[in-house]
C-alpha cells in the first residue's frame, strides 16, 4: 500500500470550511484514496473515498489533484461534532480489505 | 448506531483470567475484522475473515484467539494477556466484492479492555 502522510493536526473555526491535506506520492494506478475520522472514544466512520475524480457526498468533499500525489478533504461547515482524528488512506480496492491507518491528523473545530 | 454492537464495552481483567470479547453486526456483511487501538498509537489490524474463513492474521499473540462462527458473529478469546494489552478493541464489517470496488468498514464503538 502507498505510504501517507498527513499534518498531526489543525484548528478550524466553526462554520467556516476545513480543508485536510494528505500526500500519496507513491500511489499506484489502481489504489484509491479512503478517509474515515474517529471522535473521541468512538470507532472509526467512513467519510468518502475515491480514485481519480472528485467526489462529494452529504459529509465531505474530496478533491484529488491530476497526478494523485495528494488529495485534500473538505468538510464544507465545520461543526463542533467534526472534531476527531481523520485518515487517509490508499489502498488498493478488493477482497478482503485491510485497511491499515495511520496517525491522521486531530482537526479541532472551535467557537 | 453503526449496526456493529460490541459487548462487553469496558472490561477488567489479571493476568491469569480468560475472557471473551463479543462482536455482532445487523448489516449483512461477509467480511469481519478485529482491530487493536493501544494509547498513541494507530490502528493495527489483527484478524480479518471474509466468508467465514480466517484470511489473515498479522502475526498477533496466539493469546488471543478469534473464532467466527458465522458471517454474523465474531469473539476475540483471551487469556493469559499482558498489561501492555490493554487497549481499545474495536470490531468490524464490510461487504467485500471480489475484484470490485472496496466497501466501507463499519465500527463498532470498541471493547477498553484493562488488563491487571
Amino acid at each position: 500500500d502507498a505510504k501517507t502522510t498527513q499534518p498531526p493536526s489543525m484548528d478550524c473555526a466553526e462554520g467556516r470550511a476545513a480543508n485536510l491535506p494528505c500526500n500519496h506520492s507513491t500511489i499506484s494506478g489502481n489504489e484509491y484514496v479512503y478517509w474515515y475520522r474517529q471522535i473521541h472514544s468512538q470507532g472509526p466512520q467512513y467519510i468518502i473515498h475515491g480514485l481519480k475524480n472528485n467526489e462529494t457526498n452529504e459529509m465531505a468533499s474530496l478533491i484529488i489533484t491530476e497526478d494523485r500525489k495528494s488529495s485534500t478533504l473538505i468538510l464544507p461547515h465545520a461543526t463542533l461534532r467534526d472534531t476527531a482524528v481523520y485518515y487517509c488512506i490508499v489502498r488498493v480496492a478488493g477482497t478482503a480489505s485491510k485497511l491499515t491507518f495511520g496517525t491522521g491528523t486531530r482537526l479541532q473545530v472551535t467557537l | 448506531e453503526t449496526g456493529v454492537t460490541q459487548t462487553p464495552r469496558h472490561l477488567v481483567m489479571g493476568m491469569t483470567n480468560k475472557k471473551s470479547l463479543k462482536c455482532e453486526q445487523h448489516l449483512g456483511h461477509n467480511a469481519m475484522y478485529w482491530y487493536k487501538q493501544s494509547a498513541k498509537k494507530p490502528l493495527e489490524l489483527m484478524f480479518v475473515y471474509s466468508l467465514e474463513e480466517r484470511v489473515e492474521n498479522n502475526s498477533v499473540p496466539s493469546r488471543f484467539s478469534p473464532e467466527c462462527p458465522n458471517s454474523s458473529h465474531l469473539f476475540l478469546h483471551l487469556h493469559t494477556l499482558q498489561p501492555e494489552d490493554s487497549a481499545l478493541y474495536l470490531c468490524a464489517s464490510s461487504q467485500d466484492r471480489a475484484g470490485g470496488v472496496f466497501a466501507e468498514l463499519f465500527f463498532g464503538e470498541g471493547s477498553r479492555l484493562t488488563v491487571l
